[in-house]
């Protein structure tokens, strides 16, 4: 058990809908980061939140977007879902700071698995 | 952050060492050299890192060449929950934290 929780673990919908995932990170944990991985493109960088604060931006889609709360968990909105959306969402956490964030060890939730219909 | 470069797939018979290579050749004298895997329908895990030495603990030896263009993962006895896609990742100072994977290596071990 990684200490990070993400919800739901499976979430079927159909194309044009919106949904919402979200992610516990491990407890005083201020980094957050999101990742997608389908089959075909392997795992993607999606965001990165820093006590609140958006950090890094990968691979997002502009009909994506991510907020980090100030009780530091984290949601992922997907609007708009294509067919190609589906695929399992992994969010993150990691205790680093300062000059230590590209050393730190982040921590993975067993991630969300999204099927678009 | 610097390339890296794996085998796609490699083979390792159960209790037997394995050596799992990673070239990175534009490597940064600030690199750090991360290594991650994920199990079958998980998320990643961490393994291990370095920067310069060699490394152990309790999972695995890293070996990081002396002119730090390669290095190695040693798994010193594989065990078939070894079974994994091993994942080489350079992490640089101005690295915001974030991990950025390549396609790994997915290493079977046969019983």
């Amino acid at each position: 058990d990684s200490g990070v929780t993400q919800t739901p673990k499976h979430l079927i919908t159909a194309t044009g809908q919106r949904v919402t995932l979200r992610c516990s990170p491990r407890s005083g944990d201020l980094s957050v980061y999101w990742y997608q991985q389908s089959l075909d493109q392997g795992l993607q960088f999606l965001i990165q939140y820093y006590n609140g604060e958006e950090r890094a931006k990968g691979n997002i889609l502009e009909r994506f977007s991510a907020q980090q709360f100030p009780d530091l968990h984290s949601e992922l909105n997907l609007s708009s879902l294509e067919l190609g959306d589906s695929a399992l969402y992994f969010c993150a956490s990691s205790a680093s700071s300062g000059p230590l964030l590209h050393t730190g060890e982040l921590f993975f939730g067993e991630g969300s698995r999204l099927t678009v219909l | 952050d610097a390339k890296t470069t794996q085998p796609n797939s490699m083979e390792s018979n159960e209790e037997e060492p394995v050596h799992l290579p990673c070239n990175h050749s534009t490597i940064s004298g600030t690199d750090y050299i991360h290594w991650y895997r994920q199990l079958p329908s998980q998320g990643p895990e961490y393994v291990i890192h370095g920067l310069t030495s060699n490394v152990n603990n309790r999972m695995a030896s890293l070996a990081i060449a002396e002119d730090r263009k390669s290095s190695t993962l040693i798994l010193h006895r594989a065990t078939l929950r070894d079974a994994a896609v091993y994942y080489c990742i350079l992490r640089g100072s101005s690295n915001t934290g974030k991990l950025i994977f390549g396609q790994g290596t997915t290493l079977q071990v046969k019983p």
